[in-house]
Parts: structure tokens; C-alpha cells; sequence
């Protein structure tokens, strides 16, 4: 089952930063959070993930909590390509389900002129 | 990159009739890989845990003899929709992890099926 919250959806200007926050207050110590985001019609596409230090890359990055119960993805500079459903996914960090993702509702994200 | 391909990407059947869905790894080895489904405006939904030279697992609720699952190279993986049904109409996509450092989980396409 799904592990975390999020809102289901925002708006955000076209060239602004768009924050994307996430709750998953019962994470474990060894449980990573994923992000990936689906365009209508498409697989997903992997964003980012991290354990509990920030992690930036070409993307986006990504906000961690100190006690890890909540994370904010950013998109710097949004465009009109980056309107899509952004899901924040929870990770066991090995054993027989470390490659199983449960998918929550997710955050659609509007992006707009 | 890693891709994971899906074949075909759209398709159409009959009432009664069965259908495969192919999921392959085009660069990398999966021993792994992972069905969902997905319904018009709703989030993806885990169905079964594709193994290479063994059984899949399937999770809860879902039918396996319905949903047969067939991972017999460790490039492809196979979903068959037996005497499909027109509620069984939904977006199949697939996914395979890549080892290596970052170990992230590579997702196909996706597969629209419709069944009339």
C-alpha cells in the first residue's frame, strides 16, 4: 500500500518554481523516497530519489525533512512540459520488495502561461 | 539510457479472446520485472511480480489465472490477458530494475488495451 500524501493538485506559472510537497510520516530509517512523475498517455519517468540528505540533479531537486517525514520536490523552472502527474513514492531500501513501487494518488501538476 | 519497451502499444480485442502484452529490456538484464494497471484518471496499481525462470507473484486480489505472466529470457517478460472482458480495457504498463549504483526502476510505455 501506498505510504505517503500528497495534494491532488497545483497550479504554477510557466517559468516559476514549482514545490511539490509530500508526506510520509511512517517512513523507516532504511526506506528511500522516490519521485517519478506520467504524462497523459505515458510510462513513468524517473525524477529523483534520496535517503535523507538533499539531492539536486538535472531535473530537480529534492527537499528532505530532518525527521523524514515530509519532502518537497522542486522544478526550478517549470515549463508547459512539466504538466504531469508527480508521484512521491516510497522505497524499502532491500530484500524481496525493494523493486516494488506502491503508487499514490499523486500531485497533478498545472502548469501555465 | 536504460529503456524498457513495451509491445504493442495499442490494442484492440475481441470479447473472449486473449492478448499478450511484451515488456523487454532493450540494454540491461532484469531477473525482475513488475506489471501494473492503470484506469482513465487513476493511479497505477501493482499486479504481479514478473521472475525470471520461475512464477510470478501476483498481489492480493488480483486473478492469476487470468493475468498469466510468462518471464522466460532475463530481457522479457510477458502478460496475457486470458478471455478478456471489457472491464479488463486499462493501460498495462511495465517496469525493470537496472543495478548498478543508483538502482532505479526504468518503466515501459505503457500498453492501452481495449476490449469491445
Amino acid at each position: 500500500d501506498a505510504k505517503t500524501t500528497q495534494p491532488p493538485s497545483m497550479d504554477c506559472a510557466e517559468g516559476r518554481a514549482a514545490n511539490l510537497p509530500c508526506n510520509h510520516s511512517t517512513i523507516s530509517g532504511n526506506e528511500y523516497v522516490y519521485w517519478y512523475r506520467q504524462i497523459h498517455s505515458q510510462g513513468p519517468q524517473y525524477i529523483i530519489h534520496g535517503l535523507k540528505n538533499n539531492e539536486t540533479n538535472e531535473m530537480a531537486s529534492l527537499i528532505i525533512t530532518e525527521d523524514r517525514k515530509s519532502s518537497t520536490l522542486i522544478l526550478p523552472h517549470a515549463t508547459l512540459r512539466d504538466t504531469a502527474v508527480y508521484y512521491c513514492i516510497v522505497r524499502v531500501a532491500g530484500g524481496y520488495n525493494f523493486n516494488k513501487f506502491y503508487f499514490g494518488s499523486g500531485t497533478k501538476l498545472n502548469v501555465k502561461p | 539510457g536504460a529503456v524498457v519497451s513495451q509491445h504493442p502499444s495499442r490494442v484492440i480485442c475481441k470479447s473472449g479472446t486473449s492478448v499478450k502484452i511484451e515488456c523487454r529490456s532493450l540494454d540491461f538484464q532484469a531477473t525482475t520485472m513488475f506489471w501494473y494497471r492503470q484506469f482513465p484518471k487513476q493511479s497505477l496499481m501493482l499486479m504481479a511480480t514478473s521472475n525470471e525462470g520461475s512464477k510470478a507473484t501476483y498481489e492480493q486480489g488480483v486473478e492469476k489465472d487470468k493475468f498469466l505472466i510468462n518471464h522466460a529470457s532475463l530481457t522479457l517478460s510477458t502478460l496475457t490477458v486470458t478471455s478478456a472482458h471489457p472491464e479488463d480495457s486499462s493501460f498495462y504498463i511495465c517496469s525493470a530494475a537496472k543495478t548498478g549504483r543508483r538502482n532505479t526502476i526504468y518503466f515501459g510505455e505503457g500498453s492501452w488495451l481495449t476490449v469491445v
